[in-house]
């Protein structure tokens, strides 16, 4: 049974540019959440996104941005990056998105932005 | 590796102890928790859950143990082994069409042998 899978495992972009984050949920799942996780702290809710709609938002700029496909798997986007986006990047998944659904992570993906 | 948690509480216990993790949550609406386990370099691991209609769950090795009066968790580990080393947090589920997790501060967990 494959659990979450995140691509690339490590990106390196300068300031400005943009970077497309990609993320394959585990087998049944349809629901997928984005984190950012900054050295020494907890994973910061981006947004969740089910039936290819985006449902809940956390506080981040527009800057961040996502898509779900309909096969489940999800991008995130980041525009105009700033040398603060650099964290680790979590994909989670989950089932229905009902409400107490465990959401289970992918490894990550490490974003070093200089 | 990568170091995560360098700012992070440490609880350092000898192999074989039972360690203890607590973490406060901030929302009383909240009705489902998860306790993950994160190594260096990996994505967070999840542990056990327990909701809010439950004040104790058992797993192997594992109890987490809730208190909504003073909206408190705690992590128990039997027997902590070294591959039990790893930051710990736990997480409230908050619902508002959709779910997301709030995560709490993070624990460093050492094993000493």
């Amino acid at each position: 049974d494959a659990g979450v899978t995140q691509s690339p495992t490590h990106l390196i972009k300068t300031r400005g540019q943009q970077v497309t984050l990609r993320c394959s949920p585990k087998s049944g799942h349809d629901t997928v959440s984005w984190y950012q996780q900054a050295l020494g702290q907890g994973p910061q809710f981006i947004f969740q996104y089910y039936e290819e709609e985006e449902r809940q938002r956390g506080n981040f700029p527009d800057r961040f941005s996502g898509h779900q496909f309909p096969n489940y798997s999800s991008e995130l986007n980041v525009n105009a990056l700033l040398l603060g986006d650099s964290a680790l990047y979590l994909c989670a998944s989950s089932d229905r998105g009902h409400r107490q659904e465990t959401q289970y992570f992918g490894p990550g993906t490490r974003l070093l932005v200089l | 590796g990568e170091s995560v948690g360098l700012h992070l509480p440490t609880l350092s216990v000898q192999e074989g102890d039972n360690s203890i993790i607590n973490c406060a949550y901030s929302n009383s609406a909240s009705d489902y928790f998860i306790w993950y386990k994160q190594e260096s370099g990996k994505g967070p691991q999840f542990i056990i859950d327990i909701r809010s209609n439950m004040d104790k769950r058992q797993g192997q090795r594992v109890t987490v143990l809730l208190n909504k009066t003073v909206k408190h968790l705690s992590l128990q580990i039997a027997a902590t082994q070294p591959g039990d080393s790893a930051v710990y947090f736990c997480a409230e589920n908050i619902w508002g069409y959709g779910n997301k997790l709030v995560f709490g501060a993070g624990t460093i967990l050492r094993v000493k042998s």
